[in-house]
C-alpha cells in the first residue's frame, strides 16, 4: 500500500513566524501537488513539482521536491492569518497512475 | 469561467435513507472525480470518470454507492441505504487532462443520524 505521510498533523503559530510542513513516502513519484483547503471549500492547487530537487516559489511559499522524488516540503516565510487552512499533498506514483493523497496538515496562524 | 458546481451544500438524513449529490464540472473537462473526505482526513477517491466511462471505482462501496455520468458532462452520486459512517464531505473535481490540475467544487456535507 502506498502512503503519503504528512507532518505535522496540526500546527498553530503566531503571525510572522516561519514554518515547514512535510510530505513523505517510501514510493517514487512522477509528480507531486500541494493543495490548500479552507473551511467549507474544496482544495485549491498551489503548485505541481515534477523534477527531483525542484524548488518552486509562490510569494512567501517555497516548495521543494526531494532529489529521489519520494518526499516534498512546503516552507512558509512570515506566516499570515490568510495562510490558515488544511495543506494537502497529492502524488502520482511511478508504478501506477492513481493519485494518492496525504491526510493533510492543519495550519492556524494567530494574529 | 464557471467553476465546478455541486448541490446540495448540506444534507441531513436518517440512517437507511437515500441521498443523491449532483456535480457539474468545468466546461470541457473530460475527467470527473468523486471524493469522500471525512473530517480530519485527506480526500479518498470513490470514482473517476473519463467522459462517460469509469476509469477507477475500486474504492466505491458498490453495495450502497452508485454514480453515473450518462452524457459525459454532469454526474450524480447516490448512497442507498446510508450508514452513520457515510457522514462526510463529498467533493467533486474535474480536470482538463487526467491527473492534471484538479478543480474542486465546494463539496456536499452529509450528516447521517
Amino acid at each position: 500500500t502506498q502512503l503519503l505521510e504528512q507532518s505535522p498533523q496540526f500546527l498553530s503559530i503566531q503571525e510572522g513566524e516561519n514554518l515547514t510542513v512535510y510530505c513523505n513516502s517510501s514510493s517514487v513519484f512522477s509528480s507531486l501537488q500541494w493543495y490548500r483547503q479552507e473551511p467549507g471549500e474544496g482544495p485549491v492547487l498551489l503548485v505541481t513539482v515534477v523534477t527531483g530537487g525542484e524548488v518552486k516559489k509562490l510569494k512567501r511559499l517555497t516548495f521543494q521536491f526531494g532529489d529521489a522524488r519520494k518526499d516534498s516540503s512546503l516552507h512558509i516565510t512570515a506566516a499570515q492569518p490568510g495562510d490558515t487552512g488544511l495543506y494537502l499533498c497529492a502524488a502520482l506514483p511511478d508504478s501506477n497512475y492513481q493519485l494518492i493523497w496525504g491526510a493533510g496538515t492543519k495550519l492556524i496562524i494567530k494574529p | 469561467e464557471a467553476g465546478v458546481a455541486q448541490s446540495p451544500r448540506y444534507k441531513i438524513i436518517e440512517k437507511r435513507q437515500s441521498v443523491a449529490f449532483w456535480c457539474n464540472p468545468i466546461s470541457g473537462h473530460a475527467t470527473l472525480y468523486w471524493y469522500q473526505q471525512i473530517l480530519g482526513q485527506g480526500p479518498k477517491l470513490l470514482i473517476q470518470f473519463q467522459n462517460n466511462g469509469v476509469v477507477d471505482d475500486s474504492q466505491l462501496p458498490k453495495d450502497r454507492f452508485s454514480a453515473e455520468r450518462l452524457k459525459g458532462v454532469d454526474s450524480t452520486l447516490k448512497i442507498q441505504p446510508a450508514k452513520l459512517e457515510d457522514s462526510a464531505v463529498y467533493l467533486c473535481a474535474s480536470s482538463l487532462v487526467e491527473y492534471g490540475e484538479l478543480f474542486f467544487g465546494e463539496g456536499s456535507r452529509l450528516t447521517v443520524l
